[in-house]
């Protein structure tokens, strides 16, 4: 089984501040971890993603997430935040499915970030 | 070029009613899948299919039955709706050999 914990399902940040947003994570297997970002009325974009190579991956407009195993952790960085980048974002685990089939994505319930001027 | 299109991006009808959601992508995926996005953002998974084969089945009451003619398509029909349904529903798509899914833009369906 395997699970995800979004921890603040609001954050607010002013622009050009550090964003922080965190995740952890329950998996019985070595895990695949992912960010995604939805906004408004929009699909779910991936922003970058953890697939057992370097633990510390940087995805687009400027994320990124550091894999820790110990803390089983996958929190979403991004040093200045940007008006754009006010928006509902998810993070996922997925592990392989009991028949070696496609793996099964598992969401966290989101964190909506608030960017202040 | 739209890499996974849904038709239609809104859907409001009435309860008891029967629908149906279109979903198709040109990336070349073997596996497709429908989630559901409840008020609270919520996303959870529905079916998932791989090669016009279905593989995941969460627990969703059999009013909703996917069909998929190929594996460009996969289509979610929905029988005597109800007040509960009404949400964001989101098609995706993934090569099996990769991981990563991606997402339509979304059918918002309310059920009046």
């Amino acid at each position: 089984a395997q699970s995800v914990t979004q921890l603040g399902s609001h954050v607010s940040v002013s622009e050009g501040a550090l964003v922080l947003l965190r995740c952890n994570y329950s998996s019985s297997v070595p895990p695949y971890l992912f960010w995604y970002v939805q906004y408004p009325n929009q699909g779910l974009q991936l922003l970058l993603k953890y697939t057992s190579a370097a633990t510390l991956v940087k995805g687009i407009n400027g994320f990124e997430a550091e894999f820790k195993k110990s803390e089983t952790s996958f929190h979403l960085t991004k040093p200045s935040a940007h008006m754009s980048d006010a928006a509902e974002y998810f993070c996922a685990v997925s592990a392989e499915g009991a028949s070696g089939s496609a793996r099964q994505l598992t969401f966290g319930s989101g964190t909506q970030l608030t960017v202040l001027p | 070029d739209t890499a996974v299109s849904q038709t239609p991006k809104y859907l409001v009808t009435q309860m008891g009613n029967d629908k149906s959601i279109k979903c198709e992508q040109n990336l070349g995926h073997d596996t497709m899948y429908w989630y559901k996005q409840d008020s609270k953002k919520f996303l959870k998974i529905m079916f998932s299919y791989n090669n016009k084969e279905l593989i995941i089945n969460e627990t969703v009451p059999n009013r909703f039955s996917p069909k998929s003619p190929d594996k460009a398509h996969l289509n979610l029909h929905i029988n005597s709706l109800e007040l509960g349904d009404s949400a964001v529903y989101f098609c995706a798509s993934s090569p099996l050999a990769l991981n990563e899914q991606f997402f339509g833009p979304g059918t918002r369906l309310t059920v009046l």
